[in-house]
């Protein structure tokens, strides 16, 4: 069955630390890949996309994230968090659904930072 | 990217009643998405709403529970109906295929929060 596992539910890191935040899929082919962050009780923001092509992709807020194809791994990264980053991390595929476009999400990464 | 708001951003409801949620986006989309996330819980796709036609369910959702409307290439509802406590979640629309982008890239409201009593 086609999943979306982020292992990690909980990380803290110290402000100004780097960061990585796992993702792992189950799909067949290669799949879309997504990363979006709510903050407490916000939506959901897109922080960056893989389709194709270069496997190191860059986004917003100074993350990025590398597409593995043999890890099977789409890993969020940051080299020095900001106390603002705190907030909740979804890795996202797009999945084969009824309607053809449906997202599935991960169970999502908290993350807290420290002083 | 688009503005996307939602209407209400929380309610508290009634055991037995529904509420219908607002999705206006502010420029044309050619696709919508209603998604759920139970406390705690990840995101999980309701429904495609179809501009002129029926919604499109995924498996676990039906339109008697969930029925949408999309009237317009940039609005639609998602009714909650015959609510009960198990439907206290955040419901969040979606859109996808703004300015040409791929249905796939799908740009979040802010939610509504319902907490049913």
């Amino acid at each position: 069955a086609q999943s979306v596992t982020q292992p990690d539910i909980h990380i803290t890191v110290s402000e100004g630390a780097s960061l990585e935040l796992r993702c792992n899929y189950s799909y067949g082919a290669t799949p879309y890949l997504f990363w979006y962050v709510q903050s407490p009780g916000q939506g959901l923001q897109l922080l960056l996309k893989y389709f194709s092509g270069d496997t190191l992709v860059q986004g917003i807020k100074g993350f990025e994230a590398e597409f593995k194809r043999s890890q099977s791994s789409f890993n969020l990264r940051k080299p020095s968090v900001h106390w603002s980053d705190a907030a909740e991390y979804f890795c996202a595929v797009a999945l084969n659904s009824n309607s053809g476009y449906a997202l599935n999400f991960g169970k999502g990464t908290s993350l807290l930072v420290t002083p | 990217s688009a503005v996307i708001s939602q209407k209400p951003s929380r309610d508290i409801c009634q055991r037995g009643t529904s509420l219908t949620i607002q999705c206006q986006v502010d420029s044309q989309v050619t696709m919508m998405f209603w998604y759920r996330q139970q406390p705690g819980q990840s995101l999980t796709l309701i429904a495609t709403a179809n501009q002129g036609s029926e919604a499109t369910y995924e498996s676990g959702f039906v339109i008697d529970k969930f029925p949408i409307s999309r009237p317009n290439l940039t609005f639609s509802t998602l009714t909650v109906s015959n609510m009960s406590p198990e439907d206290s979640s955040i419901y969040l629309c979606s859109v996808g295929g703004l300015s040409g982008r791929r249905p796939y890239e799908q740009y979040f409201g802010p939610g509504t929060r319902l907490t049913v009593t």
